[in-house]
C-alpha cells in the first residue's frame, strides 16, 4: 500500500536559518505529492503541491521538488521565521484511485526561536 | 467565502454515549472526506462521500462508526457507544472535483474527548 515517511521532530531552528524536512514515499503509479501545514488548534492548510515528476511546488518561500528517482519530496525554506512554527505534513494522493484518498506522514513539528 | 465548517470544535462524551460530528463543505463542493488524527500521529483516511453516496469507507471501523452526506445539510460522522480509544481530532475536507489534481480544503476539526 501507499505510505509516507518523514523525518521525526521536533525540529528547532533559529530565525533566518535554513530549513529542510525530509519526506520519502512509497506508492504504486505516479501520485500527486503535497505539503500541508497545521498551526496550533487549527486544521490543515495546503502549503504546496506537485503533480508529476520534476515539478517544483512553491509557496510563501517554501519549495519542494518531486523526485521520482529517489521517491522524495523534501521541503525547504531558505530563511525561516517565528511565524513558520507549526506542524508540517507530507502527503500523497494516488491518482489511480480516481479520487483523492490522501495518505499522510506522521508530521514534523517545527519550532523557530527568535 | 466560507471554508469548510465543522462543529462542534470540542466534544466531550462519556464511554457508551454517542458522538455526532458535523461538516459543512465549501459551497459548491460535493466531495467530502473524513480523517482521524490520533495524538502525535498523522491523519488517517476514514471515508469518502459524495452527495447521498458512500464511495470508499475502507478506513472507517466497521462497527460503531457511520457517515452520511445527505442531499441537503451537512455531512455527519456518527460514533455510537464511544470508547476511550475514539478520543482524537476528526477532520473533514471537501473538494470540488474528485480527481487527484484537485485540492482538498480542510476544516478546523472536532476534538473528541471520551472520559
Amino acid at each position: 500500500g501507499n505510505s509516507v515517511t518523514q523525518m521525526e521532530g521536533p525540529v528547532t531552528l533559529s530565525e533566518e536559518a535554513f530549513l529542510t524536512i525530509n519526506c520519502t514515499y512509497t506508492a504504486t503509479g505516479y501520485p500527486s505529492l503535497f505539503w500541508y501545514v497545521q498551526y496550533p488548534g487549527e486544521g490543515l492548510q495546503l502549503l504546496l503541491k506537485a503533480t508529476k515528476a520534476d515539478d517544483k511546488g512553491s509557496n510563501k518561500g517554501f519549495e519542494a521538488t518531486y523526485r521520482k528517482e529517489t521517491t522524495s519530496f523534501h521541503l525547504e525554506k531558505g530563511s525561516v521565521q517565528v511565524s513558520d512554527s507549526a506542524v508540517y505534513f507530507c502527503a500523497l494522493s494516488d491518482k489511480a484511485m480516481g479520487y483523492q484518498k490522501v495518505t499522510f506522514g506522521t508530521g514534523t513539528k517545527l519550532q523557530v526561536i527568535p | 467565502n466560507a471554508g469548510v465548517m465543522q462543529n462542534p470544535r470540542h466534544l466531550v462524551r462519556r464511554r457508551g454515549q454517542e458522538a455526532r460530528l458535523r461538516c459543512s463543505p465549501v459551497k459548491g463542493h460535493s466531495h467530502v472526506y473524513w480523517y482521524r488524527q490520533l495524538p502525535e500521529e498523522g491523519l488517517k483516511f476514514m471515508v469518502y462521500l459524495q452527495k447521498e453516496n458512500i464511495i470508499d469507507e475502507s478506513g472507517m471501523p466497521k462497527e460503531r462508526f457511520s457517515a452520511e452526506f445527505p442531499k441537503e445539510g451537512p455531512s455527519i460522522l456518527r460514533i455510537q457507544q464511544v470508547v476511550r480509544g475514539d478520543s482524537a481530532a476528526y477532520f473533514c475536507a471537501s473538494s470540488l472535483k474528485k480527481d487527484g489534481q484537485d485540492t482538498q480544503y480542510f476544516g478546523p476539526g472536532t476534538r473528541l474527548t471520551v472520559l
